[in-house]
C-alpha cells in the first residue's frame, strides 16, 4: 500500500527554521496537506495544495515541493509551535488518502 | 464558522458492532466529500473510509483495515453521517474523527476491548 514517509522528529532552537519533510513516490502529482496537532486536541489544517495557508494560519508556516519530498517549513519557531505535525496526501490514483507517519517537532 | 461535532463511540466487546454518528454546523454534509480518519492511543493518524459529495455521485472508498466491515452512510435530512462498524477487533481502538480536512470534530473514542 502507498506510504508518506515522515522523520519521527524534529528538534531547534526558538527562532530558528524547522523543516519538516514528507516522500512519496506519488507527490509529483497529488497535492500534500499538513496538520498540526497538539495533546489532547484535534488536527489543525496548516497548508493545503502543498503551498496554500488557510486564513488564521501565522506567514510563518509554508509549504514547498520538489518532486518526490515536499516540505513544511516553520520560520521563527516558538515554543508553543511543539507539536506533531503530519503530512496528507493521495495515491496516484486518486483512491486513497494517505497520512505520513507523524513528525515531533521539539523546541529545544 | 464550521463546526464538526462526532458521538457514538463506546467501549465494545471485541466481534461487536457501533455505529458513530457526525453532524455539522455550517456545513451541508452532502454537499462535502466526508472522510472518517481515526487515532490509535499516541499513535498517527489513519485515514479510514470517505463519501463523495452528492454531486460526486456519493461513492465510497475504504482503507484495506477496515473495508468490508465498515461502512459510510448520510442521513441528508438530518445533515448527519453515519460509520456503521462490524466485526470490530482490538486494533479499532482509538479515537474517530470525521472531516473534510478543512475542519475536524473533537473526536469519539471507540475502545474494543473484551
Amino acid at each position: 500500500s502507498y506510504q508518506l514517509t515522515q522523520p519521527p522528529s524534529v528538534s531547534v532552537s526558538p527562532g530558528q527554521t524547522a523543516r519538516i519533510t514528507c516522500s512519496g513516490d506519488a507527490l509529483p502529482i497529488q497535492f500534500a496537506y499538513w496538520y498540526q496537532q497538539k495533546p489532547g486536541q484535534a488536527p489543525l489544517l496548516l497548508i493545503y495544495k502543498d503551498t496554500e495557508r488557510p486564513s488564521g494560519v501565522p506567514e510563518r508556516f509554508s509549504g514547498s515541493s520538489s518532486g518526490t519530498i515536499h516540505t513544511l517549513i516553520i520560520s521563527g519557531v516558538q515554543a508553543g509551535d511543539e507539536a506533531d505535525y503530519y503530512c496528507q496526501s493521495a495515491d496516484s490514483s486518486s483512491t486513497y488518502v494517505v497520512f505520513g507517519g507523524g513528525t515531533k517537532l521539539t523546541v529545544l | 464558522d464550521v463546526q464538526m461535532f462526532e458521538f457514538g463511540g463506546a467501549l465494545v466487546k471485541p466481534g461487536g458492532s457501533l455505529r458513530l454518528s457526525c453532524s455539522a454546523s455550517g456545513l451541508t454534509l452532502n454537499d462535502a466529500w466526508m472522510s472518517w480518519v481515526r487515532q490509535a492511543p499516541g499513535k498517527g493518524l489513519e485515514w479510514i473510509c470517505r463519501t463523495r459529495s452528492k454531486i460526486d455521485g456519493g461513492t465510497t472508498d475504504f482503507a484495506a483495515p477496515v473495508k468490508g466491515r465498515f461502512t459510510i452512510s448520510r442521513d441528508d435530512s438530518k445533515n448527519t453521517l453515519y460509520l456503521q462498524m462490524s466485526g470490530l477487533k482490538v486494533e479499532d481502538t482509538g479515537v474517530y474523527y470525521c472531516t473534510q480536512f478543512d475542519f475536524w470534530g473533537r473526536g469519539t473514542l471507540v475502545t474494543v476491548s473484551s
